[in-house]
């Protein structure tokens, strides 16, 4: 079984520069998470999707982060304009009815410069 | 609110002593519980979790951890420790199987030869 695939796996960007990063959940998995996890912190939620309704977006700077997962399947992930803060790693993970734990993917480290 | 937190950032333990990583949590209702292990550049993968049912949970990699909901605590164990199991280690909570995962801030296990 396929995991949970993001790319690109990294990505360099000059502040106020925008950048979108692509989230694909394991086959059939209703809930879709997008995490951000900043150097030496635990990943801290951004937005929850179920198929394609927002669940919890109450962390996500929504003056710049936006999100979307058309279709229930797919997911991006766009900062526009970047600051050097959202420097971190930026997590994808998803789940299903009857399932417990949520599985990872490798993530996007982003460095804004 | 939940919360988790994990007692420690940095432990350091020679090859073949126990390894002991701290973790409580808060939360209203019997949460579920996770702890996932993290590699440089790499995603969460699954240690172990709790969900109901006998309170010692045995996980991959030869860990294990105990829900002591008097406690209120999952701390994380390994009787021996190998070179391999440096990394950095994230108890979360969960309070549904709907629900997001909370993260503790990490520890980072660090083994010497």
């Amino acid at each position: 079984e396929a995991g949970v695939a993001q790319s690109p796996r990294y990505k360099i960007i000059e502040k106020r520069q925008s950048v979108a990063f692509w989230c694909n959940p394991i086959s059939g998995h209703a809930t879709l998470y997008w995490y951000q996890q900043i150097l030496g912190q635990g990943p801290k939620l951004l937005i929850q999707f179920q198929n394609n309704g927002v669940v919890d977006d109450s962390q996500l700077p929504k003056d710049r982060f936006s999100a979307e997962r058309l279709k229930g399947v797919d997911s991006t992930l766009k900062i526009q304009p970047a600051k050097l803060e959202d420097s971190a790693v930026y997590l994808c993970a998803s789940t299903d009815q009857g399932v417990t734990e949520a599985f990872f993917g490798q993530g996007t480290r982003l460095t804004v410069v | 609110a939940q919360s988790v937190t994990q007692l420690g950032s940095h432990v350091s333990v020679s090859e073949g002593a126990l390894v002991l990583l701290r973790c409580n949590y808060s939360s209203s209702v019997p949460p579920y519980l996770f702890w996932y292990v993290q590699y440089p550049n790499q995603g969460l993968q699954l240690l172990l979790k709790y969900t109901t049912g006998a309170t010692l949970v045995k996980g991959i990699n030869g860990f294990e951890a105990e829900f002591k909901k008097s406690e209120t605590s999952f701390h994380l164990t390994k009787p021996s420790a190998h070179m391999s199991d440096a990394a950095e280690y994230f108890c979360a909570v969960r309070r549904n199987q709907g629900g997001k995962l909370i993260f503790g801030q990490g520890t980072e296990l660090s083994v010497k030869p």
